[in-house]
């Protein structure tokens, strides 16, 4: 089936720079991607969504890039903070009805003060 | 946060015995979701309802049933827990088909 995945399982950063965190999906029909974030103990959180429509999108210290050439997705984080560790999840998801989102496997974001 | 909590948080059962999680939002959301996450899986749709008494499989969906009497409140029940069902389940919402799922703060079975 269809699945969404990440390149690197985690990731450690120092505080004060920026982070990357890539994802590859494979469905060439996704149109909607979203990146989550999830906290120790919690449920994820909506970060970022980009349309297929696009390819850059930019929120507050967050940006998400879109590459349907390559069927790749990434997430910058600018100027990293400990409160930023945690995993990360890309996911997709296509237009038919309802939207159903498939998720990555995430990565771990490691923040050294 | 669209107000969603599960019940219970935690749970601790036998094989064979019947589990329900519950899942109750506040915010008028027309879709329900529940996920199971693993390690190495992330998160693995079970069941999902696009409305009242409206629910449909998700890729997971195997010895899970799910019933949806009101909008507010998602159930999923597992009629005989066996010990691969040990995992954390997710609750989210989404207001309409698309967009943002909200999630709730999960709730961690053990079955022994």
């Amino acid at each position: 089936g269809e699945s969404v995945g990440l390149h690197l399982p985690t990731l450690s950063v120092q505080e004060g720079d920026n982070s990357i965190i890539n994802c590859a999906y494979s469905n060439s029909a996704s149109d909607y991607f979203i990146w989550y974030k999830q906290e120790s103990g919690k449920g994820p959180q909506f970060i970022i969504d980009i349309r297929s429509n696009m390819d850059k999108r930019q929120g507050q210290r967050v940006t998400v890039l879109l590459n349907k050439t390559v069927k790749h997705l990434s997430l910058q984080i600018a100027a990293t903070q400990p409160g930023d560790s945690a995993v990360y999840f890309c996911a997709e998801s296509y237009s038919g009805g309802y939207q159903k989102v498939t998720f990555g496997t995430g990565t771990k974001l490691q923040v050294i003060p | 946060d669209a107000g969603i909590t599960q019940s219970p948080r935690h749970k601790v059962t036998e094989t064979g015995t019947p589990v329900t999680l519950r899942c109750h939002q506040t915010e008028n959301h027309r879709y329900m979701y529940w996920y199971r996450q693993d390690p190495g899986h992330g998160l693995r749709l079970i069941h999902y309802s696009y409305g009242v008494k409206d629910t449909d499989k998700g890729e997971v969906s195997d010895g899970y049933s799910v019933s949806r009497s009101k909008t507010e409140d998602f159930l999923l029940t597992l009629e005989s827990a066996t010990s691969s069902q040990t995992s954390v389940y997710f609750c989210a919402t989404q207001k309409g088909g698309t967009g943002e799922l909200f999630f709730g703060e999960g709730s961690r079975l053990t079955v022994l």
